[in-house]
């Protein structure tokens, strides 16, 4: 069965520090994992797909296939990631279903 | 604008009181999900459409309804809304899968519904 965990639900650092929000998944198939944002009062959007290797909003985030984890870094928090942050995983065997995690709340403190 | 509409933002309602939810896209995709948003336990997917009168249900379907008539919309339907239903619900829809891989998914504003 599918799953997505993401084990800390709130993670509060300085402003320039280092961050990183964790994901684990279990899966059957060809996952794809993404990474979505949700920031105060607006709707979920896309940050990271890891077929994309990119980098967006200084945010990347590696596959790592041993450890089934696709944990997203930033070398340098802004005050401005602060906001909800959802690991999802789609998968091609399973055809449409989706799958997100729990969710982590990211505080950038000033 | 390529956008997802969903309508009412907000509902309070009664239970047993049938409802819908609308969902619209102006992007022409083919695949349309519904999920819902509660603390703790972050998006799960009610039901999805990957095109025009093909639904299927989702991880938690128990409760709602679906239908796909047209393209565009996807509205969800509460026959008898109970109060374990208040929660925060979101429309999203995609394009086609190209090649192995899945395209973004794109998501409206949310419609938060509360029931009595």
């Amino acid at each position: 069965a599918q799953r997505v965990t993401q084990p800390e639900k709130l993670l509060s650092v300085f402003k320039g520090a280092p961050v990183e929000l964790k994901c684990n998944y279990s899966y059957s198939g060809s996952p794809e994992l993404f990474w979505y944002v949700q920031y105060s009062r607006q709707r979920l959007q896309l940050l990271l797909r890891h077929i994309s290797r990119e980098s967006i909003k200084g945010f990347t985030a590696d596959l790592n296939k041993g450890e089934t984890s696709f944990h997203l870094k930033k070398p340098f928090a802004q005050e401005e990631d602060s906001a909800m942050y959802y690991c999802a995983l789609g998968n091609l065997f399973y055809g449409q279903n989706f799958v997100f995690g729990p969710g982590t709340r990211l505080s950038v403190l000033p | 604008e390529a956008q997802v509409t969903q309508n009412p933002r907000y509902l309070i309602t009664v239970t047993g009181k049938k409802l819908t939810v609308t969902c619209s896209q102006n992007m022409n995709h083919e695949y349309m999900s519904w999920y819902r948003q509660d603390p703790g336990l972050g998006l799960r997917q009610i039901y999805y459409s990957m095109n025009v009168e093909v639904t299927d249900k989702g991880d938690v379907p128990e409760g709602y309804k679906v239908s796909r008539k047209e393209k565009r919309n996807f509205p969800l339907i509460l026959e008898s809304p109970s109060p374990n239903q208040t929660s925060l619900y979101f429309c999203a829809s995609r394009s086609r899968l190209a090649g192995s891989t899945y395209n973004e998914q794109f998501f409206g504003p949310g419609t938060r519904l509360t029931v009595l």
